[in-house]
């Protein structure tokens, strides 16, 4: 149970053009979903976070018209990287919220990730 | 502030040794704690987690690890490492409130050797 499906999972585009990725989970309900950045061996840096029916809380630093993040059902959340430049290459993964109360709240599924790469 | 430091970036283990690797949080109350594991160019997969009660916690593929709060310390063991287990290593402490956000430490890369 609880896995979350990233799409796709490499993408390839030319600069100034935009990509949707989709992060869906497959068997549970997610009303909140995060979405990370990680560059080559660095840690993940987490840019949004997506409530289902809400508009996204965005990390300091990250801008908001660049990374839009849309959560329109509790099992999709999609982040479009507008305008995309080659500094926007990167390793991008998605997580999911898992269900339950208390602890179980701070669990997160996690997608396999996309690599951008913008030419 | 909530922080996790994992004081070693590289772990270089021979396939059958036993291995730890270290974790330290800091957080003001009693913290959700976890360990994921990252193979390359692969999202993120849960091994272990721990809310309360017993302090030593049991997880998938054979690895374990300890709550120590005297010590502040969350470290992750396995009695006898795999080829396999070559990974990124990254601990966690969960946020309580809020969004219940993950703070992740910066990693500690795996290697094995034969």
């Amino acid at each position: 149970g609880a896995v979350v499906s990233q799409h796709p999972s490499w993408v390839i585009c030319k600069s100034g053009t935009s990509v949707k990725i989709e992060c869906r989970s497959l068997d549970f309900q997610a009303t909140t979903m995060f979405w990370y950045r990680q560059f080559p061996k660095q840690s993940l840096m987490l840019m949004a976070t997506s409530n289902e029916g809400s508009k996204a809380t965005y990390e300091q630093g990250v801008e908001k018209d660049k990374f839009l993040i849309n959560h329109a059902s509790l099992t999709l959340s999609t982040l479009t990287v507008t305008s995309a430049h080659p500094e926007d290459s990167s390793f991008y993964i998605c997580s999911a919220r898992g269900p339950g109360t208390s602890g179980a709240k701070n669990i997160q599924y996690f997608g396999a990730g996309t690599r951008l790469s913008v030419l | 502030a909530q922080s996790v430091t994992q004081p070693d970036i590289h772990i270089t283990v021979s396939e059958g040794a036993s291995l730890e690797l270290r974790c330290n949080y800091s957080y003001g109350a009693t913290p959700y704690l976890f360990w994921y594991v990252q193979s390359p160019g692969q999202g993120l997969q849960l091994l272990l987690k721990y809310f309360s009660g017993d302090t030593l916690v049991q997880g998938i593929k054979g690895f374990e690890a300890e709550f120590k709060r005297s010590q502040s310390s969350f470290n992750l063991r396995k009695p006898s490492v795999h080829w396999s287990d070559a990974a990124e290593y990254f601990c966690a402490v969960g946020a309580v409130g809020g969004y219940n956000k993950l703070i992740f430490g910066a990693g500690t890369r795996l290697a094995v050797h034969p």
